[in-house]
């Protein structure tokens, strides 16, 4: 079946550095990847959609400059959180899916500013 | 996308069935239901979805009113391992427009 894959399962950063995390759809070929963010006790937010080829499209309220989103292929994105902070810490969740099957989610990235 | 209702939480004992309900009265024609549940600090896992028949796999059942304003998820026989929060969305078919927007969910709590 589909499988999605994130990477790193978690992550220690300092104040103001960038981290990089990476969504791959490992036995198929994703035209459209979805990245969530998920506070304790709180379900998942979508963030944005991620395009293949083309700019990434997000929500209202996520900044675009904060959560940067990179679909260079139909098996990789990228999601990079630039200069985090404390409260940038989270659970990042992304999902893919090949038409017409269901959505599929990587195990997560927990991200930890320190 | 359609929003949907869930109980907050339930119980549930080891063995008997697990009967979640979930209610979508703005759903479109073609609009699809799915259920999905996530274990702590994983990512959710895709349980089933339907149209507008009954559907059943290896792990549950879902039936889905006539007038398709609500759906049940059936786990028949629920585990300790089934312990999680159950999901019920509603969303068009396509990836490309059938972005998947989490409510609260249930928490189902199997005990033994």
């Amino acid at each position: 079946g589909a499988v999605v894959s994130q990477h790193p399962s978690w992550v220690i950063c300092k104040s103001g550095t960038s981290v990089k995390i990476e969504c791959r759809s490992l036995d198929f070929q994703a035209t459209t990847m979805f990245w969530y963010r998920q506070f304790p006790k709180q379900s998942l937010m979508l963030m944005a959609t991620s395009n293949e080829g083309s700019k990434a499209t997000y929500e209202q309220g996520v900044e675009k400059d904060k959560f940067l989103i990179n679909h260079a292929s139909l098996t990789l994105s990228t999601l990079t959180v630039t200069s985090a902070h404390p409260e940038d810490s989270s659970f990042y969740i992304c999902s893919a899916s090949r038409d017409p099957s269901p959505l599929h989610f990587g195990n997560g990235t927990r991200l930890t500013v320190t | 996308d359609a929003k949907t209702t869930q109980p907050t939480s339930m119980d549930c004992a080891e063995g008997r069935a697990a009967n979640l309900p979930c209610n979508h009265s703005t759903i479109s024609g073609n609009e699809y239901v799915y259920w999905y549940r996530q274990i702590h600090s994983q990512g959710p896992q895709y349980i089933i979805h339907g149209l507008k028949n009954n559907e059943t796999n290896e792990m549950a059942s879902l039936i889905i009113t006539e007038d398709r304003k609500s759906s049940t998820l059936i786990l028949p026989h629920a585990t300790l391992r089934d312990t999680a929060v159950y999901y019920c969305i509603v969303r068009f078919l396509s990836s490309n427009t059938g972005k998947l927007i989490f409510g609260q969910g249930t928490t189902l709590q199997v005990k033994p």
